[in-house]
């Protein structure tokens, strides 16, 4: 398809377990973010790539979390030992300038930490 | 440190009537940027508009218009004789200077009745 998809759209898991959710961003995007949204909440940022490398991981919350993107296209979001805490929606974006605020946003991944 | 509050939690109207979403902003920057996306029960985040610090002319596309005042910190947005399609989740956003990356507020749910 043309837009950012993102899988798996529902993910279930047990308290502890490893989880990876996936972006693929619109070809040709060389910016990529990845952002969590709670309920009743807006989207809090997590990470940002630009190109291959991590432009900005200041909005991750512990090392339990980790992104990879490692040819500069496709990304995966890394949660390792999930908390029950970590039960949100994990957006993904992508834009082909960085800095304009024009994100290009998928479906998102629902995760459940039981 | 930015700040975006949408003191609008929920907000319902009958269709055809106009409505206000309010969008307050907070930063230390003098030149900065804010956005609207929309977010329908899909999931999926819709960019609206982007305007930066300097430009605090008015606009208007189509039904929507957006009202940026520097002086109260405020960028408004309304949409004119409202449709069920209107219905969703609204976002205001605040990004500041070096392409950092958006902040969101927490959002109003626009409930269009028929």
């Amino acid at each position: 398809g043309a837009g950012v998809s993102q899988t798996p759209s529902n993910k279930v898991t047990e308290k502890g377990k490893y989880v990876e959710l996936r972006c693929d961003p619109i070809s040709g995007h060389t910016a990529l973010y990845w952002y969590r949204q709670s309920l009743g909440q807006g989207p809090e940022f997590l990470i940002y790539f630009q190109g291959t490398g991590a432009a900005d991981d200041s909005g991750l919350p512990n090392d339990r979390f980790f992104a990879v993107r490692p040819e500069g296209s496709v990304s995966t979001l890394k949660i390792q030992r999930t908390e029950r805490g970590d039960s949100a929606v994990y957006l993904c974006a992508s834009t082909v300038a960085e800095g304009t605020g024009e994100l290009f946003f998928g479906e998102g991944s629902r995760l459940t930490v039981l | 440190a930015q700040k975006v509050t949408q003191a609008q939690t929920e907000i319902s109207v009958v269709e055809k009537e106009d409505v206000t979403l309010d969008c307050v902003y907070e930063t230390r920057d003098t030149t900065y940027y804010l956005f609207w996306y929309k977010q329908p029960p899909s999931g999926e985040l819709v960019f609206l508009i982007r305007r930066n610090s300097f430009d605090e002319q008015n606009e208007i596309s189509g039904r929507y218009s957006w009202n940026f005042q520097k002086s109260t910190s405020s960028f408004n947005f309304t949409i004119t004789a409202s449709q069920v399609v209107d219905s969703a989740v609204y976002f205001c956003a605040l990004s500041e200077e070096g392409n950092t990356p958006l902040v969101f507020g927490k959002g109003t749910r626009l409930s269009v009745i028929a």
